[in-house]
């Protein structure tokens, strides 16, 4: 079955600490893998893509096949990235349906 | 952008009886939207998914004579809570891809609507 990991439900950190919320995903096939945000109070929206190797707001993400993970990096870490962030995981290309795991709240303190 | 709009932002029922929440795509067209389903601090979890002219396609331990599913035009689907229970409460999100333009994996989510069941 396929299925999206997020191990950490909470990561706190300092403003300027550089940041990696984990994600691994089990799947057979080719799968297409994203990274939601969703800031307080408002709707979940799309952060990145693997596909388009894409930097957004300074995080990057790396599809690593032979370890099944796609972890969100950034840098240097602001308090406006404080935000539940959803790694999700469409099983083709398409408008097909999104597997979304747990999230990981990432609190940036000053 | 994209908007997708929903109604209810909120709603409080008393058990027993049916709740109907529109979702809409306001500036594009859609002939799928998807219904995910919220629990507090947990993630969203892909209740159905609502095809514009046919049949909803249900996750397997959904109910679907209890989330009753409509997708009447390109730019509206609903979801009604048929005989709701306490159990029924969450916070139920939509989400739509664009018929045309933009990448073909965008989705667009609705804010969500909270429904009480008392």
């Amino acid at each position: 079955a396929q299925r999206v990991t997020q191990p950490e439900k909470l990561l706190s950190v300092f403003k300027g600490a550089p940041v990696e919320l984990k994600c691994n995903y089990s799947y057979s096939g080719s799968p297409e893998l994203f990274w939601y945000v969703q800031y307080s109070r408002q709707r979940l929206q799309l952060l990145l893509r693997h596909i388009s190797r894409e930097s957004i707001k300074g995080f990057t993400a790396d599809l690593n096949k032979g370890e099944t993970s796609f972890h969100l990096k950034k840098p240097f870490a602001q308090e406006e990235d404080s935000a539940m962030y959803y790694c999700a995981l469409t099983l083709s290309g398409g408008y097909n349906k999104l597997i979304f795991g747990a999230g990981t709240r990432l609190a940036v303190h000053p | 952008g994209a908007v997708v709009s929903q109604h209810p932002s909120w709603v409080i029922c008393k058990s027993g009886t049916s709740v109907k929440i529109e979702c809409r795509s306001l500036d594009f067209q859609a002939t799928t939207m998807f219904w995910y389903r919220q629990f507090p601090k947990q993630s969203l979890m892909l209740m159905a998914t609502s095809n514009e002219g046919s049949k909803a396609t249900y996750e397997q331990g959904v109910e679907k004579d209890k989330f009753l599913i409509n997708h009447a035009s390109l730019t509206l689907s609903t979801l009604t809570v048929t005989s709701a229970h306490p159990e029924d409460s969450s916070f139920y999100i939509c989400s739509a891809p664009p018929l045309a333009g933009g990448p073909t994996d965008t989705q667009y989510f609705g804010p969500g609507t909270r429904l009480t069941v008392l």
